[in-house]
């Protein structure tokens, strides 16, 4: 069946712009979560949502990074004014409960100039 | 704060041989552990999810353990293979649906 998508692959924005990338979870997957890989740095945890709930936004870094999640289904992170130090590759999961295996996306690879 | 460590950071093996990666964690409160890989340009891909109950478990060539106690895990890989060559990723769930990711292990296998 269909895994994670994301889009765009890569995207090239200057210095100031805003971006938004989108993600496609698997269908009837409830969970969702958005992490960030900078280069030769781990994954970091941004936000995170679990059905009508409130979603967990402990680990945005600050307040350009933002995200929304229609119901079940597609998620945007939108970065406003965007730094050179926000060039990472953003990663998208999806898990049918939050407790259950996470499926990643390919990822966005986001270079600010 | 969740803090995991993984060792070594980089492994180069011929191929055939059995190889340990692994995985500590500061916090032993997990609900479960998990092992990705990661090839270039490509997202992660899920190896084996171990929750805190369980000690062990095991996919093919792959075997995951896990020790929450004293903080550990260990991925062995029995008769590694040069398409077995990526970074491999630990990652622990502390709180509900978090992940929290080591540095990872770029493993590489040569003919």
């Amino acid at each position: 069946g269909a895994g994670v998508s994301q889009s765009p692959s890569n995207k090239v924005t200057e210095k100031g712009k805003d971006v938004e990338l989108r993600c496609d979870p698997i269908s009837g997957h409830t969970a969702l979560y958005w992490y960030r890989q900078r280069l030769g740095q781990g994954l970091e945890f941004l936000i995170y949502f679990q059905g009508n709930s409130a979603p967990d936004k402990s680990g945005l870094p600050s307040d350009r990074f933002s995200a929304e999640r229609t119901g079940e289904s597609v998620s945007t992170l939108t970065i406003q004014r965007t730094q050179q130090e926000d060039s990472a590759v953003y990663l998208c999961a999806s898990s049918l409960e939050a407790e259950e295996t996470q499926y990643f996306g390919p990822g966005t690879r986001l270079t600010v100039l | 704060k969740q803090e995991v460590t993984q060792i070594p950071a980089a492994l180069s093996v011929p191929e055939g041989e059995n190889l340990v990666l692994n995985c500590s964690f500061t916090d032993s409160a997990i609900y479960n552990l998990q092992w990705f890989r990661q090839d270039p340009g490509k997202g992660l891909t899920s190896l084996l999810l171990i929750q805190s109950s369980q000690r062990e478990q095991t996919s093919g060539r792959l075997n995951a353990s896990l020790d929450k106690s004293s903080g550990r895990s260990t991925l062995y890989i029995a008769a590694s293979q040069p398409g077995d060559s990526a970074t491999y990723l630990c990652a622990v769930r502390t709180s509900y649906g978090k992940l929290t990711f080591g540095q990872g292990t770029i493993l590489t296998v040569h003919p």
